[in-house]
């Protein structure tokens, strides 16, 4: 089944300076894979999609990017407030076409004023 | 449009006893996925419903079942429980249940077993 790593210790950062989490995986490439944002005791929200044909995703400070030789995924979120302390999970899906989505622990972000 | 919405928030049961979580899907999907999220965990993706059927499951036993009514919203019943059963339970629900697309996500229960 698909591994995902996703570095377990928090990243504290300076407001204004460039996050980057990594998620790394394992066995197969998958057909895309997708980053969510997850606030304590809520559900995950989604963030970004990227296909395995898609080199790099943007979506305001957002940008996610997807190494299928590597098997490796960048997510890194520009000039950082406050507000984008949470959780960020990535995910996958478990078959090829399939939505059922296997997901990493996630990497909690905190930025500090 | 409300979204995904999950009843009950919080959820207090004994070991032994059963319990029914639901879920109305996003206005327009008819795909419904439920996860198990233990604390400092990822999501774990237990089944998924399209067309009021099972159509996939995650490795979960056969304490956990479910159903999915024909207005697309869905129920998660686990019955025995342990205390290991102690999770937030999240519904997803999608426009697509084979291609890839992003999952929409309640704001979920969460289940103490005592």
């Amino acid at each position: 089944s698909q591994k995902i790593e996703q570095n377990s210790e928090a990243l504290n950062i300076q407001e204004g300076k460039t996050a980057t989490l990594t998620c790394n995986y394992t066995n197969y490439s998958p057909a895309y894979l997708q980053w969510y944002r997850q606030d304590p005791g809520r559900g995950p929200v989604f963030l970004l999609l990227i296909r395995e044909n898609e080199k790099e995703k943007r979506k305001e400070r957002l940008k996610v990017t997807f190494d299928t030789t590597l098997k490796q995924s960048l997510f890194h979120i520009t000039a950082s407030q406050p507000a984008d302390s949470a959780t960020y999970l990535c995910a996958l899906p478990m078959g090829y076409g399939n939505n059922r989505l296997a997901f990493g622990k996630g990497n909690q972000v905190v930025v500090i004023p | 449009d409300a979204g995904v919405t999950q009843s009950p928030t919080h959820l207090i049961k004994t070991r032994g006893q059963q319990v029914t979580l639901r879920c109305s899907p996003k206005s327009g999907h008819d795909t419904v996925s439920w996860y198990q999220q233990a604390l400092g965990q990822g999501p774990q993706f237990i089944f998924q419903y399209y067309e009021e059927e099972e159509r996939q499951r995650g490795n979960f036993p056969d304490r956990f079942s479910g159903h999915q009514f024909p207005n697309y919203s869905s129920e998660l019943n686990v019955n025995a429980l342990l205390l290991g059963d102690s999770a937030l339970y999240l519904c997803a629900s999608s426009p697509d249940w084979l291609s890839g697309t992003e999952a929409f996500f309640g704001q979920g229960t969460r289940l103490t077993v005592v």
